[in-house]
């Protein structure tokens, strides 16, 4: 039982390079999201999908963009990265969204270095 | 301004004592979860509460939301080093809203 799965685990990216975080669930849930995570600051939402072919911005969506042409992937675009962005990121899915009714899924992680 | 305060932050024991975490806020909140993550992992549910006053308890951890449904709390009877990681209340302001998380309490637990 995978669950939500995250690659890659660790990367490290030169100021300007742009990468892609992978995130996959098999629990067939509608509402994906990518949060950052910062010492001291709790996680963040950068951005979520609520069904394939829709995305919505989070609370932090600036310098990220995300596509969801299928109910299993949801990836994480970093088109410029800058030393900001150095953070963990994680990936999440639910049923439907609700926080009440269907708790979210977490993977393990990702861990970006910006230099 | 964090809209979920945890405290304390770092939080550093012996086995077999007690603690308790708190998450304040000036916002009502609908509903509030609390999330258990360890090193090298993501976060995973323990519990989540809805209504004001509501006490649920997991083994040894009880967790109580306000009555104003503004707050909670979560006690650990008799903590374990098993029990070490980080632990985060997140909330739901409003049906469709999404997750607001607290920036974390760090438990240490030694043996």
């Amino acid at each position: 039982n995978a669950g939500v799965t995250q690659t890659p685990k660790f990367q490290v990216l030169k100021t300007g390079q742009s990468m892609t975080l992978q995130c996959a669930q098999d629990m067939n849930h509608e509402y994906m999201s990518w949060y950052r995570q910062d010492p001291g600051m709790g996680l963040r939402l950068i951005h979520y999908s609520v069904g394939a072919g829709i995305t919505d911005q989070g609370e932090v969506p600036n310098g990220y963009n995300v596509s969801r042409s299928t109910t299993e992937d949801f990836p994480l675009r970093l088109l410029s990265a800058a030393p900001s962005q150095t953070s963990v990121y994680f990936c999440a899915s639910s049923r439907d969204g609700s926080s009440y009714n269907s708790p979210l899924h977490f993977g393990n992680g990702t861990r970006l270095t910006v230099t | 301004t964090q809209l979920l305060e945890q405290s304390p932050q770092f939080l550093s024991i012996q086995e077999g004592e007690n603690l308790t975490v708190y998450c304040n806020s000036s916002s009502v909140f609908s509903s509030l979860q609390w999330y258990r993550q360890e090193p090298g992992e993501g976060p995973v549910l323990l519990v989540t509460v809805v209504t004001g006053g509501e006490v649920k308890k997991l083994k040894r951890l009880t967790f109580q939301f306000g009555d104003a449904r503004k707050d909670s709390s979560l006690h650990i009877t008799a903590a374990q080093p098993g029990d070490t990681g980080l632990y985060l209340c997140a909330g739901v302001r409003n049906q469709g809203g999404k997750l607001i998380f607290g920036q974390g309490t760090e438990l240490s637990v030694k043996p």
